[in-house]
């Protein structure tokens, strides 16, 4: 099975810094990398899918990139919205993986 | 309108068995991609199974042998059934589908609660 690492887990910001989350994939998955977020007691949300496609309704301050193994979630200019849990999950096989996730705090 | 409801949750002794369902209303769920995901308490999210529309199903590892999907038609309703369950069975359990298939999910039902426990 596919691995997915993903890091930091946890990361301190303020509202309007830009942060960088990256996962690493165990081989190669393409594109097919999506990333949501979650907020507490809440479904996730889906954010960025196929690595880089912004699905709709998402803020344009979120963006994706990579492919193969390695890939990042950017978000620029941080809202006080923004302040929850971020996962990678990889969907490139049968069967899929989540990385560990990313919890951004508010400095 | 798309809605997915889960249900059949509840406490349950190790090795026992249960059976969640995902209801559908605004899709087919036996012409349907439909996913599991699963999150302990306090700890992220773990893929569980997916249902493809063609009727393929496939599962982690860490269920493989022990969990199954079904579908019933008449009820529009998909089954995950769960068996010789264990402690890090409990979780909240998610069904989602998707719109598109670029993406992995992108609708999500509300989630059911599995404790296991003695």
């Amino acid at each position: 099975d596919i691995q997915m690492t993903q890091f930091p887990s946890t990361l301190s910001a303020s509202v309007g810094d830009t942060v960088t989350i990256t996962c690493r994939a165990s081989q190669s998955i393409s594109s097919w990398l999506a990333w949501c977020q979650q907020k507490p007691g809440k479904v996730p949300n889906l954010l960025i899918y196929k690595a880089s496609h912004l699905q709709s309704g998402v803020p344009s301050r979120f963006s994706g990139s990579g492919s193969g193994t390695e890939f990042t979630l950017t978000i620029s200019s941080l809202q006080p919205d923004d302040f929850a849990t971020y996962y990678c999950l990889q969907y490139s096989t049968y069967s899929y993986t989540f990385g560990q996730g990313t919890k951004l705090e508010i400095k | 309108e798309l809605q997915l409801v889960e249900s059949g949750g509840g406490l349950i002794q190790p090795g026992g068995s249960l059976r969640l369902s995902c209801a559908a209303s605004g899709l087919i769920v036996s012409s349907s991609y439909i996913v599991w995901v699963r999150q302990a308490p306090g700890k992220g999210l773990e893929w569980v199974a997916v249902a493809y529309s063609d009727g393929q199903t496939y599962y982690a590892d860490s269920v493989k042998s022990r969990f199954s999907i079904s579908r019933d038609k008449s009820r529009n309703t998909l089954y995950l059934q769960m068996n010789t369950l264990r402690g890090e069975d409990t979780a909240i359990y998610y069904c989602a589908t998707r719109r598109s298939q670029l993406v992995p999910f992108d609708f999500w039902g509300q989630g059911t609660l599995v404790t296991v426990s003695s």
